[in-house]
């Protein structure tokens, strides 16, 4: 079985600040790793994705994360936030074996982003 | 970018009668989903479909459930009767392929209240 934890619920920041956000996630195969964010009356959309090589990804807006196979891992990083990043945050996870890609999603992080 | 539209955003439903949700998927995409999402509860992968089948489905996919995209068209999510434990956010989403890098494209969501 395959599981994902974001541990904060809630994270509140400054603008301009940095950001960490927080995956755990359990799995015995290699997995595909996904951050999603989901802004006010939208569908989510995804940041950025990892299935191997460079363990630090790009995504968009300036958001990056890192995958950690030894932690087991895969926070989402920024390294300065402005208010309109506020929204939630989800980290999912994708057995690279089995396909139909059914995704497995952590509770989801609300970001709040002071201005 | 691609979109994926839900119909209705909201619905207020009296217990035990019939509702459909709508999906318009991305125009070339193949593949598929449901997803149910209990307020304050993490998502959870309800099913997927692909030329016409259901490829998988979780034990959240009751019986009286039931999904189709006649001729191409909306891909519905049927729900008869429907029960209070119903109430939830249904997202559908869409994908071009089934292989578990192929990032999924997801709608606003569908909220419904079973009253």
């Amino acid at each position: 079985a395959q599981s994902v934890t974001q541990p904060d619920a809630r994270v509140t920041v400054s603008e301009g600040a940095s950001l960490q956000l927080r995956c755990k996630y359990s799995y015995s195969g290699t997995p595909y790793l996904f951050w999603y964010v989901q802004y006010p009356r939208q569908g989510l959309q995804l940041l950025l994705k990892y299935y191997s090589g460079d363990p630090v990804v790009q995504g968009v807006n300036g958001f990056e994360a890192e995958f950690s196979k030894s932690n087991s891992s895969f926070h989402l990083r920024k390294a300065s936030v402005h208010w309109s990043d506020s929204a939630v945050y989800f980290c999912v996870l994708s057995a690279a074996t089995g396909g139909n890609n059914k995704l497995t999603f952590g509770q989801g992080t609300v970001l709040s982003v002071i201005p | 970018g691609p979109k994926v539209l839900q119909i209705p955003s909201h619905q207020i439903i009296d217990m035990g009668q019939m509702v459909t949700l709508n999906c318009d998927p991305v125009s070339n995409h193949l593949y598929f989903y449901w997803y149910k999402q209990i307020l304050g509860q993490q998502m959870e992968f309800l099913v997927n479909f692909y030329n016409g089948k259901v490829m998988e489905k979780s034990k959240l996919f009751k019986d009286q459930f039931s999904v189709e995209r006649p001729d191409g068209s909306y891909f519905t999510l049927k729900i008869q009767p429907t029960a209070l434990e119903d109430s939830a956010v249904y997202f559908c989403a869409s994908s071009f392929g089934t292989f578990s890098g192929n990032t999924l494209y997801f709608g606003e969501g569908s909220r419904l209240i079973v009253v």
